[in-house]
Order: C-alpha cells, then sequence, then structure tokens
C-alpha cells in the first residue's frame, strides 16, 4: 500500500517569508496526490490536487506544489505567507487501483508577526 | 449545500459503552470513509466503503465496525469503548463526479475515560 511521510512536524515562519512544506510518498505507480490543510477545531479543505500531466500545480490561498517522480517528493510551497495560513497541513497519497487514500502525519505552521 | 455531516461533534463515554457515530453525505458519492486522527499520527484510515453494501477494513479497523446499507450514511460503530480510542474522527466521501477529491466532515472528539 501507498504511504506518506511528511518530515518537519513543526514550522515557523514569519509573515511575509516563502513556506516549503515536505512531502515524499512511497507507491509503486502513478499517485495521487493531494495536500489538505486543517485549521483548529475544523475538518480538512483540499488545497490542491496531481493526478497527471502539468507537474507544477497551483491551489488555492495563492499555494503550489511541485511533484517529482524521480524525488517521489510533492512539496507544498507558498511565496509570501500570510497570518491566516497557520495551520495543519496534510499530504495524501491515493492509487489508481485502489480506493485508499494515506495521510502523512501532519505539518503545524506557526505564522510569526 | 450539506456535503459531509458528522454527528456527534463531540462524545464522552465510559470504558465498555458502546456507541454509533453518524456520518451523511448529500453528493451522491460512491465511496465513503473513516478516519481517526491522534498527534503525530495524521488521520489513519478505519474502514471505507466503495458502495452500498460493500465494506472493508482499512489500516486500523480493530474495535470498530461499520455498515453501507445506503449511498448517503455510513455509521461508524464502537463495540467496546477503550481509552485507547479516545481520538477526533472524520469521515470523508469522494466519488467519481469529485475527481476522488474526498470531502470530510467536521469531526467527531471522542473521549473514553
Amino acid at each position: 500500500a501507498q504511504s506518506v511521510t511528511q518530515p518537519d512536524i513543526h514550522i515557523t515562519v514569519s509573515e511575509g517569508a516563502s513556506l516549503e512544506l515536505r512531502c515524499n510518498y512511497s507507491y509503486g505507480a502513478t499517485p495521487y496526490l493531494f495536500w489538505y490543510v486543517q485549521s483548529p477545531g475544523q475538518g480538512l479543505q483540499l488545497l490542491l490536487k496531481y493526478f497527471s500531466g502539468d507537474t507544477l500545480v497551483q491551489g488555492i490561498k495563492g499555494f503550489e506544489a511541485e511533484f517529482k517522480r524521480s524525488q517521489s517528493s510533492f512539496n507544498l510551497r507558498k511565496p509570501s505567507v500570510h497570518w491566516s495560513d497557520a495551520a495543519e497541513y496534510f499530504c495524501a497519497v491515493g492509487a489508481i487501483n485502489n480506493n485508499d487514500m494515506r495521510f502523512g502525519a501532519g505539518t503545524r505552521l506557526t505564522v510569526k508577526p | 449545500n450539506a456535503g459531509v455531516t458528522q454527528t456527534p461533534k463531540f462524545q464522552v463515554l465510559k470504558t465498555g459503552q458502546s456507541m454509533t457515530l453518524q456520518c451523511a453525505q448529500d453528493m451522491n458519492h460512491e465511496y465513503m470513509s473513516w478516519y481517526r486522527q491522534d498527534p503525530g499520527m495524521g488521520l489513519r484510515l478505519i474502514h471505507y466503503s466503495v458502495g452500498a453494501g460493500i465494506t472493508d477494513q482499512g489500516e486500523v479497523p480493530n474495535g470498530y465496525n461499520v455498515s453501507r446499507s445506503t449511498t448517503e450514511d455510513f455509521p461508524l460503530r464502537l463495540l467496546s469503548a477503550a481509552p485507547s480510542q479516545t481520538s477526533v474522527y472524520f469521515c470523508a466521501s469522494r466519488g467519481e463526479n469529485s475527481g476522488k477529491r474526498a470531502f470530510f466532515g467536521q469531526g467527531t472528539r471522542l473521549t473514553v475515560v
């Protein structure tokens, strides 16, 4: 089965600084890849997804992610972080041949004023 | 636009009690799933269903039962609650009409004492 690793448990950035959240996946074929965001006490909201085609995908709230097959990575980026981006971010991988979706442990983002 | 509705939002159980967490979706999605979210573990799949009458186990199924008698509903039953089942539970649904994007409920915070 597929699996996901998010190496960073907690990241702190200053407002206006750039952000990169790391995600590595394990899956034998081309995966479906997702980034979700969870604000405190809330459910999960989809930021963006990759299925095929252009390896740089744009999402909501100014986020983007790049699929790099050679590195088995799908890192999330934002050029300039806003205080409202403080939340927990989850990378997830789905597979073509099963209905499973596996999540990483999450990265908590703190934004300093 | 109800989406995915989970009830209750909060629940406290005594060890050994049973209860059912409710999940309903109004998007005609084929696939529904239950996750538990624990600190440092991300979301782990408990059970899932690919359609009415069909259920299967995920990563952490022990202590939980599910059924899928209709497309809309996917209840999760705790047979005999244990403190290890203290967690936040999320129900999700997705379908071909959602491009495999998962929609999440707001979560149920369960405490077993």
